[in-house]
């Protein structure tokens, strides 16, 4: 039972290109949540969906930043025009979606590296 | 005041100690409370889920005071590969968001 798939495991980019980050999430879950962790620092929240539907995004960038979770296919995590400051690890966890069970599951994460 | 604080550390333990660490949250609502750890440049793994009661994995311990808002982790007999930073999570209520804390760095020394 594979877990959290997410790729690629690392992605370097020049400023102004742009970078799509993959999630698949485990078998049978339905929620999708993509997390940023900066060096040093904690896990801060972008957005969480379900398929075909954005719940939350309200941890996401106005500008250049745009996720989808389409009703076929792994979720997407979209950054236009990158710049340095979107270095970081993008973590991706899904979840069942059950009332009873809000635990997380991660995936690897994907490592951007703008230059 | 953050909704999820947790002392930063480092904490540095001897082997075969025990180290407990708290977290407070200041949602009196939430409802779901949990301890993932997280190794260097590594994913965040589910840990324990801490309930009403409290909850025990050999050698590590829950404890969740709703009094004081606060949960708790007692680690026993600490070994080397529990280092980590441990990251304390809640959920707001109904809402399925969890807000993280920033974790607490332990380190197991020999």
């Amino acid at each position: 039972n594979a877990g959290v798939m997410q790729n690629p495991r690392h992605l370097v980019r020049r400023r102004g290109q742009e970078a799509r980050l993959r999630c698949s999430p485990m078998k049978g879950h339905s929620h999708v949540y993509w997390y940023r962790q900066l060096p040093e620092e904690g896990l801060k929240f972008m957005v969480y969906l379900q398929k075909e539907n954005i719940i939350d995004e309200s941890g996401m960038p106005k500008e250049r930043f745009s996720a989808e979770f389409p009703k076929e296919g792994p979720s997407i995590l979209r950054i236009q025009q990158v710049v340095r400051g979107d270095s970081a690890a993008y973590f991706c966890a899904s979840s069942p979606g059950l009332v009873e069970s809000y635990e997380q599951y991660f995936g690897p994460g994907t490592r951007l590296t703008v230059t | 005041r953050k909704e999820v604080e947790q002392d930063p550390g480092p904490f540095n333990v001897p082997e075969g100690a025990t180290v407990a660490f708290n977290c407070t949250y200041s949602n009196s609502a939430s409802q779901s409370f949990f301890w993932y750890r997280q190794d260097c440049r590594k994913e965040p793994k589910l840990l324990m889920s801490v309930y009403s009661s409290g909850n025990e994995d050999g050698r590590f311990t829950a404890q969740l005071n709703r009094a004081s808002q606060y949960i708790s982790l007692l680690i026993r007999d600490s070994k080397l590969s529990d280092s980590a930073t441990y990251l304390c999570v809640v959920n707001m209520g109904s809402n399925y968001q969890l807000i993280w804390g920033a974790g607490t760095k332990l380190i197991i020394k020999p």
